[in-house]
């Protein structure tokens, strides 16, 4: 089935650095999904896009929709141990449809 | 998150046997999806359900594989005479009408 591209697959960065990571589709989504997954537990939702070329921050993180409507960057900043888990895009067609998830972007914090 | 209700959270089944997950959405949701996640892989659609229908299952296996959502009651997955490569996380989500969230997930293990 389609997936998404998301990359890196992982990342080990030092506390208080930023992080950026990216997903890219070969077909358009109208909305983007960002989640993070810690271990034993499901996806938790971090930020919803629902227009091409919005912009959307929650706390130290920021996510933008990209304006071809086939990408999207997640940014943490100022990164902290509990940041630490698998980051997944996701892109919807339109409501009430499935999710089509990338493969994760593993994120590992240094102290 | 915590609204999506998983149960079991970890399920060990023999080859053969049955496996029945249930999941609960949270109140005033008729939108239910499974998806399926394998070790170090992102999640995969399985089947969308809203009460006493099947919406889409084009992520579901021919065989096997059975999801009802009742008119009372949760939605449940049902994988039959399972084998070794059901082993996976299996998550239900839910949504009102766009934004959809995840419960913690269901583990199964085939011995």
């Amino acid at each position: 089935g389609q997936q998404l591209n998301q990359s890196p697959q992982s990342m080990f960065i030092q506390e208080g650095e930023d992080v950026s990571m990216n997903c890219t589709s070969s077909s358009i989504f109208n909305t983007w999904l960002w989640y993070k997954q810690e271990p034993g537990e499901g996806p938790v939702l971090l930020i919803a896009l629902y227009k091409a070329g919005e912009l959307t921050s929650n706390g130290r993180l920021t996510a933008q929709f990209g304006i071809t409507r086939k990408d999207s960057f997640l940014n943490i900043s100022a990164s902290i141990p509990s940041d630490v888990g698998i980051y997944f895009c996701a892109g919807q067609w339109k409501g009430n449809t499935p999710l089509v998830f990338g493969k994760g972007t593993r994120l590992s914090v240094i102290a | 998150n915590a609204g999506v209700m998983q149960n079991p959270r970890h399920l060990v089944r023999r080859r053969g046997q049955e496996a029945r997950l249930r999941c609960s959405p949270m109140k005033g949701h008729s939108h239910v999806y499974w998806y399926r996640q394998l070790p170090e892989e992102g999640l995969k659609f399985m089947v969308y359900l809203q009460k006493e229908n099947i919406i889409d299952e084009s992520g579901m296996p021919k065989e096997r594989f059975s999801a009802e959502f009742p008119k009372e009651g949760p939605s449940i997955l049902r994988i039959q005479q399972v084998v070794r490569g059901d082993s996976a996380a299996y998550f239900c989500a839910s949504s009102p009408t766009d934004t959809i969230y995840f419960g913690e997930g269901s583990w199964l293990t085939v011995v």
